[in-house]
């Protein structure tokens, strides 16, 4: 079965220190990888993907992201945190066959000023 | 502005009353998908859509029915034998077809169904 982890509910960061969210993800063939970030009562908002190649992917909003084949994670990473990022973080994993995005069951990250 | 509409932004129902969810886009997306949201359960799919007159049931599909009429439009239609249907409910949509891999999905703002 295809299905992604997301192992910390709560991340809270002090503004201007470096920041990680984590994403692991199991699956049986070449996974896409998506993040996505959810402000109160909004939908989903995408920030960046990896598809092949560079193993850090930069994305929107100062985020980037880190492909780690060995260890099937996508850690999502910012070097220095702002008050406006405190939201609902949320990854997803799409295969190459199949239509299906499957999604963690999200991060809040709280950024403390 | 493209974008994916979803209306109403709030909505109240009593118990054993079918309601209907809209979701347009004018993005030119061929591909449509409904999910709901709980707390601490991330987002499940409901259904989703490749092509006009086509859908199929995602993870969740059990208590709720959609129709793809027209390309820019996707309705979900909560019914009575849904058993707890109060949830956050997000639509998107998604450039191109099968082949497109690594077109991410884009999202609605959503509608929170209360039903009482």
């Amino acid at each position: 079965a295809q299905s992604v982890a997301q192992p910390e509910d709560q991340v809270n960061v002090a503004e201007g220190n470096p920041l990680t969210v984590k994403c692991t993800y199991s699956v049986s063939g070449n996974p896409y990888l998506f993040w996505y970030v959810q402000y109160p009562n909004r939908g989903l908002q995408f920030l960046l993907k990896y598809i092949t190649g560079d193993n850090l992917v930069k994305g929107s909003y100062g985020f980037e992201a880190e492909f780690n084949k060995s260890q099937t994670s996508f850690h999502l990473k910012k070097p220095s945190a702002l008050v406006s990022d405190s939201a609902l973080y949320f990854c997803a994993v799409r295969l190459n066959t199949g239509n299906q995005f499957y999604f963690g069951t999200g991060t809040s990250l709280t950024v403390i000023p | 502005d493209g974008g994916i509409t979803q209306s109403p932004k709030y909505l109240f129902r009593k118990e054993g009353q079918n309601v209907t969810l809209s979701c347009e886009q004018n993005l030119n997306h061929d591909a449509m998908y409904w999910y709901r949201q709980d707390p601490g359960q991330g987002l499940r799919l409901i259904y989703y859509s490749q092509i006009v007159n086509d859908f199929q049931k995602g993870d969740i599909a059990e208590g709720y029915s959609v129709s793809r009429e027209k390309k820019e439009s996707f309705p979900l239609t909560v019914t009575s034998a849904q058993k707890n249907p109060t949830a956050f409910y997000l639509c998107a949509s998604r450039q191109g077809a099968s082949l497109n891999y690594n077109s991410p999905l884009h999202f609605g703002n959503g509608t929170r169904l209360t039903v009482t």
